[in-house]
């Protein structure tokens, strides 16, 4: 069964930095991108980076580029989204989601995590 | 970038009702589109892929159709468990940029 654990989510001051977590199990890690997505409080989803499945490729929205990171260790079938400079409309609902393909050029989701709060306020 | 637009935005309907879901491109994205259901408080789930592709374990009363700049999500005959909000997401973009999916369509019981 496929599983996606989050974790890290926090209430951070604004310019702050916070490092999410996301905890994979039952399906071959390396074999597959991952992303991050996120819905702000009553509003639509926003897909936020991509990592591929060996590492080597990212590719980030507009609005987190240059101050956010992902990365992922394979040996710990886990990945993260450093998240710095943050700002209030940050806030939000985080998912980790598995993309069906290696390469993360055409993200599909087939499984997702229960989502991580962040909350960017003073 | 690609802008993703719903139609309508919020939808009432009565279960054994048949509804569709309109999604628009701004520009061509040949089939490279997928659908996701939401319900409150949950993730999202995949219904469709690539246009008109029944993602595994989904019930046949979903269908897709669609290419190039218009596409539809239909359910055939609306279940209790069918009301939650639905989104478009293109993938034609590649690398990804911008936000890939619609505003979302907000199905609620009459």
């Amino acid at each position: 069964e496929v599983q996606l654990l989050e974790s890290g989510g926090d209430l951070v001051q604004p310019g702050g930095s916070l490092r999410l977590s996301c905890a994979a199990s039952g399906f071959t890690f390396s074999n597959h991108a991952m992303s991050w997505v996120r819905q702000a409080p009553g509003k639509g989803l926003e897909w936020v980076s991509v990592i591929s499945g060996g590492g080597r490729n990212t590719y980030y929205a507009d609005s987190v580029k240059g101050r956010f990171t992902v990365s992922r260790d394979n040996s710990k079938n886990t990945f993260y989204l450093q998240m710095n400079s943050l700002r209030a409309e940050d806030t939000a609902i985080y998912y980790c989601a598995k993309d069906v393909g290696i390469t993360g050029t055409t993200p599909t989701f087939d499984y997702w995590g229960q989502g991580n709060l962040v909350t960017v306020s003073s | 970038d690609i802008q993703m637009t719903q139609s309508p935005s919020s939808l009432s309907a009565s279960v054994g009702d048949r509804v569709t879901i309109t999604c628009r491109a701004s520009q061509s994205i040949s089939n490279f589109l997928n659908w996701y259901q939401q319900k409150p408080g949950k993730a999202p789930k995949l219904l469709i892929y690539l246009a008109s592709s029944l993602q595994s374990g989904v019930p046949s009363r979903f269908s897709g159709s669609g290419s190039g700049t218009d596409f539809t999500l239909t359910v055939s005959s609306l279940q209790p468990e069918d009301f939650a909000t639905y989104y478009c997401q293109q993938t034609y973009t590649t690398p990804p940029e911008g936000n890939t999916f619609g505003q979302g369509t907000k199905l609620e019981l009459k």
